[in-house]
Order: C-alpha cells, then structure tokens, then sequence
C-alpha cells in the first residue's frame, strides 16, 4: 500500500528565510513519482515540483527544491527566500501507475505562514 | 492551453436535490481524477477514469454518487439525493497516464447542502 506521511501541521518561517516542509513516502513499487502542489487559501490546487524516483539529481524549480533521500523515503521540500505569497497549505504527493491503478496519493498537508 | 476546467465553481442546494459537477480535462490526457476535500477527512480520491473507463471507484461514498465520462473531454460527477455532509470542494483533474506525468487540478466546485 502507498501512504504519504506529513508530520508538520503549521510551520512558521520569517520572509526571506528558507523553509524545509518534511515529507516522508512508503510504497513498494520501484517505479514512482513525488510531488509537491500548494494550496493558497483562494482554494486551488497549484503543482509545484516533481521527482521521479530514477531521477539521480533533486529536481528544482525556481525557489523550490525537493531534497530526496531514496533510501530513507523522503522527499522534503525547500522553499528558499520565503514570501508573504507562500503562505499556503502545502500537500506532497506519490503517484504510482501499475496495471489497474492509477492514482496520487496525498499527505495531509501542512500550513504554512511566512511572518514579515 | 486551457486547464482543467470545472463548473459550476460554486455551488447552494437543499437537501434532496440532484448536483451535477462538470468537467473538462485538459486535452490529450487520459486519466481524469475526481477528489473531494473537506477539513475533516482531507483530500479524498473519488473515482478515476482511465482512456474514459471508471478504474476505480471504491472512494466513492455510496450509491448517491455516480460519474461518468462519455468521451475524452468531459466527466461529471452526479449527487442524487444530497447531503449536508455531501457539502465539500470536489476537484477534477487530468493527466497523461504516467507516473511521471503531473496531475493538474481544476479549481475545484465548492458545494454546500444546506
């Protein structure tokens, strides 16, 4: 079974300072892929970043890495020089496509606020 | 290109009324997702189609809800009858059929039942 485990709640960062949302995976597939989407309190679903699990190098996109640690079955996202606009629920993700399955499972988010 | 696109975005209705969600998947994918967020249970999978045939339905919460997805650019997601509890943000999304590939959402129908 795949499960998606976010033990971050709330989180508070101060504007301009990275932030690391923890992000733990297990599955026993070989073959999946991790994401990362933000939720803003507007409601929608926004995709941040993604990792394939073949993928040698951490995946960056802009002020987003994701830091994946295979072997531990971590994918924690960095958001470096927070912004007031970062504030936001934010959800990791696996996805796994097998014969008869298809599907992104979801952690339970965390909050987080970015203080001025 | 259009994203996923859900309507109605808002939603009232009383208790035993039939809801009728729309969507329109991006084109070219092939999986469509149907998810329902509350605060209390969190983002749940509904139902997925694969190449427009429902692969899995075991999220759905009972016989009041059915979907369908007569051709590759639309889906709905019908309540009959609903539900205070029924009230929630439904999301439809898309994607290629991938592990890969990313699963873009709608904006989501905000329902409340009252």
């Amino acid at each position: 079974a795949q499960k998606i485990t976010q033990t971050q709640p709330g989180m508070f960062v101060q504007e301009k300072e990275a932030v690391t949302l923890d992000c733990t995976y297990d599955t026993s597939d070989q073959s999946y892929g991790l994401f990362w989407y933000k939720q803003p309190s507007s409601g929608e679903m926004i995709f941040l970043i993604y990792q394939g699990s073949y993928d040698e190098q951490n995946a960056t996109e802009g002020r987003y890495s994701l830091n994946f640690q295979k072997a531990r079955k971590s994918a924690n996202l960095v958001i470096s020089a927070s912004q007031l606009g970062d504030s936001a629920m934010y959800f990791c993700a696996m996805r796994v496509v097998q014969t008869g399955a298809n599907n992104l499972f979801f952690g339970t988010g965390t909050r987080l606020t970015v203080i001025p | 290109d259009a994203g996923v696109i859900q309507s109605p975005r808002h939603e009232v209705t009383e208790m035993g009324q039939e809801v009728t969600l729309r969507c329109k998947p991006i084109s070219g994918h092939n999986s469509l997702f149907w998810y329902r967020q509350t605060m209390m249970r969190g983002l749940e999978l509904l139902i997925y189609f694969n190449n427009n045939v429902p692969i899995d339905d075991s999220g759905m919460p009972e016989d009041r809800f059915s979907a369908k997805m007569p051709n590759a650019s639309f889906s709905t997601l019908k309540i009959q009858p609903s539900e205070p509890r029924d009230s929630a943000v439904y999301f439809c999304a898309s994607s290629r059929l991938r592990s890969g590939n990313t699963i873009y959402f709608g904006e989501g129908s905000w329902l409340t039942v009252v």
